[in-house]
């Protein structure tokens, strides 16, 4: 079946940079864009960008332009998103996840915090 | 950036109703609408692409409907298990904007 397993929660101070992975399995991994979503304690959901794996281009939100790189490393079916230059704001559960398509991964909790 | 917006807010409802959740987008996005369930503490789930098409293995009470740029969300029997916040988000144009959300509470 369908998994998209991601790396474990992260603390970070401000300033720092954070790198979280998503690893895909049960399905072929070059066939669907991965996008990443987050969403900051109590709130809504935000779209932060799309990597296509099988090419490697991908398109981020302009709010992100700058701060975001999203990876991907065909030969262990895995994406990465790296945001730099933490802020508090930035606390929030990073998801990945292929769109329309289920699941999800399970999300990852990154705190931002002096 | 394509700006989609969301009523109600927020909903109570009683088992076995039937809940319209509406969505609205700023410009023409054709049918590229989803629909999203947020249950506590779990990741978004998807049930409803191209405005209208039910996800694999989502209850058939759950139903999508489109006009122009406005979209629905109906569940015709409102179930315990409904109780979560519903997203929709645009997929025609970069970035991929999501509603603020719909919370559906049982009354």
């Amino acid at each position: 079946q369908v998994q998209l397993v991601q790396s474990g929660a992260e603390v970070k101070k401000p300033g720092a940079s954070v790198r979280v992975s998503c690893k895909a399995s049960g399905y072929t991994f070059s066939n669907y864009h991965m996008h990443w979503v987050r969403q900051a304690p109590g709130q809504g959901l935000e779209w932060m960008g799309i990597i296509n794996p099988f090419a490697g281009n991908t398109n981020y939100a302009q709010k992100f332009q700058g701060r975001v790189t999203m990876t991907r490393d065909t030969s262990t079916s895995t994406v990465y998103m790296e945001l730099r230059s933490l802020r508090s704001d930035d606390t929030a559960l990073y998801y990945c996840g292929r769109g329309i398509e289920n699941p999800w991964g399970q999300g990852t909790l990154v705190t931002v915090s002096s | 950036d394509i700006q989609m917006t969301q009523s109600p807010s927020s909903l109570s409802a009683s088992v076995g109703d039937r809940v319209t959740i509406t969505c609205r987008a700023s410009q023409v996005i054709s049918d590229s609408l989803a629909w999203f369930q947020q249950r506590p503490g779990t990741a978004p789930k998807s049930l409803i692409f191209d405005a209208t098409r039910l996800q694999s293995g989502v209850p058939s009470r759950f139903s999508g409907s489109a006009s122009g740029t406005d979209f629905t969300l109906t569940i015709s029997s409102l179930q315990p298990e409904d109780i979560a916040t519903y997203y929709c988000q645009q997929y025609n144009t970069y970035p991929f904007t999501f509603g603020p959300g719909t919370e559906v509470e049982i009354k």
